[in-house]
């Protein structure tokens, strides 16, 4: 099983500041996906194949990466960026996500 | 559109066997997989398994054992079964098209 660890598991930022969550895979994978949550909802595709935005994601995201290691970025925190995004990994079974990191406004 | 809706008992006695559907609209089950994730209370994500479009599944090897996904194409639904439940099976069940459309999930307590 490919474990994903993402870092930081919490963080707050402020209006205008860039963040950077990363997500480390334990053995190297194809691509990389996230999702957003907040709280009471379901999780949204935000970022799928490492880099390519869901659709009404705004484009201050970004997400990179290759291998073993990935991350999403986002160049100016606003507060609707508040929440919890979870890396997916889908190369081989069973799918694994990350643990979370959870954003917070600071 | 799409709609993906999760449906079942929203509590289950230990040791007693989970079964929920997965009502859908807006595409068919022949041409887009589904999967289970499920999300304990203030826990993170967890994949169950796939059923694919040719009707194949995969399952999360810790609950193979226990795991069952099916198919209606007809009453476009997708079924999960899941047995022996124990108080750590307590989550949000939610069923996903490519992982890229959600069901809004449902809630299920297993509790005497």
């Amino acid at each position: 099983e490919i474990v994903l660890t993402q870092s930081p598991t919490t963080m707050a930022a402020s209006p205008g500041e860039k963040v950077t969550i990363t997500c480390r895979a334990s053995s190297s994978v194809s691509y990389m996906h996230w999702f957003q949550q907040k709280s009471g909802t379901s999780p949204k595709p935000w970022i799928y194949d490492t880099s390519k935005l869901a659709s009404g994601v705004p484009d201050r995201f970004s997400g990179s990466g290759s291998g073993t290691s990935y991350s999403l970025t986002i160049s100016s925190m606003e507060a609707e960026d508040a929440a919890t995004y979870y890396c997916l990994q889908r190369s081989s079974y069973p799918w694994t996500f990350g643990g979370g990191t959870k954003l917070e406004l600071k | 559109q799409v709609q993906l809706k999760e449906s079942g008992p929203g509590l289950v006695q230990p040791s007693q066997t989970l079964s929920l559907t997965c009502t859908v609209s807006g595409f068919s089950l022949t041409s887009y997989h589904v999967s289970w994730v499920r999300q304990p209370p203030g826990k993170g994500l967890e994949w169950m398994g796939v059923i694919w479009t040719g009707g194949s599944t995969a399952y999360n090897s810790l609950l193979k054992s226990r795991l069952s996904i099916s198919r209606d194409i007809s009453k476009s639904q997708v079924f999960l079964k899941m047995n022996s439940l124990q108080t750590e099976d307590t989550a949000t069940y939610y069923c996903a098209r490519d992982l890229l459309a959600w069901g809004q999930g449902a809630s299920v307590t297993v509790s005497s």
